[in-house]
């Protein structure tokens, strides 16, 4: 089946310890993205890859890295957590080009910061 | 810089009433325009893109260059139609989805 998966599903730390959320796509698409969904603001983009090795800043990068080693693999890390980080996540995948209009997304992760 | 509005927070009708959830944009481009939904406990997914001018759902939408506006209609609403509904442009060139702050749509019996 093809689809996004991320992980964990639910997270609650604390404040400054360093922390990984997976995502993992199977349909062998070149661009990634992570987004986070508040109240009110509705997603906004973290950070983006357009492919192995290229990555580059969304509307709201700070306090966030990713890194793109693998096609299928785009982990978002949190190396200092702060209580404005929580905040629902959403791993995103496309292809590229003109034809790949829709962008798939994962479940979502809930990550709360006390 | 490239924006997308929607106006209502929450959109509360009976079932069976018309429903519109207002969509603006600006961009001084060609921009492609989305509705995507996000229905109770699941992820979001696509419901419908201009270009295709399909009705998904019983949903409709027409890009308005004019008026930079892509509202989404349905004649009849259903209570299953109860979500979260944001409207996303995507620049000419570029795969990044800009997205407005969503609109809850809430269809009583």
């Amino acid at each position: 089946e093809a689809q996004v998966t991320q992980n964990p599903r639910y997270l609650i730390t604390v404040t400054g310890k360093k922390l990984t959320v997976t995502c993992s796509q199977n349909m062998n698409h070149e661009y990634m993205s992570w987004y986070r969904q508040d109240p009110g603001l509705g997603l906004r983009q973290i950070y983006y890859s357009m492919n192995v090795e290229v990555t580059d800043k969304g509307d709201v990068p700070e306090g966030y890295k990713v890194s793109r080693k693998e096609k299928r693999n785009f982990p978002l890390i949190l190396e200092s957590p702060s209580p404005n980080q929580t905040s629902l996540y959403f791993c995103a995948s496309s292809l590229m080009g003109a034809s790949s209009y829709e962008q798939y997304f994962g479940p979502g992760t809930r990550l709360t910061v006390t | 810089a490239q924006r997308v509005t929607q106006p209502e927070k929450l959109l509360s009708v009976f079932k069976g009433a018309p429903v519109e959830l207002k969509c603006n944009y600006s961009y001084s481009g060609s921009p492609e325009l989305f509705w995507y939904v996000q229905y109770s406990r699941q992820r979001l997914q696509l419901l419908l893109r201009h270009i295709s001018r399909e009705s998904i759902k019983g949903f409709t939408a027409d890009l308005n260059k004019g008026e930079t506006s892509f509202h989404l209609k349905k004649p009849f609403a259903q209570e299953e139609d109860s979500a979260m509904y944001y409207c996303a442009l995507r620049t000419l060139g570029f795969q990044k989805l800009v997205f407005g702050t969503g609109t809850r749509l809430l269809v009583s019996p």
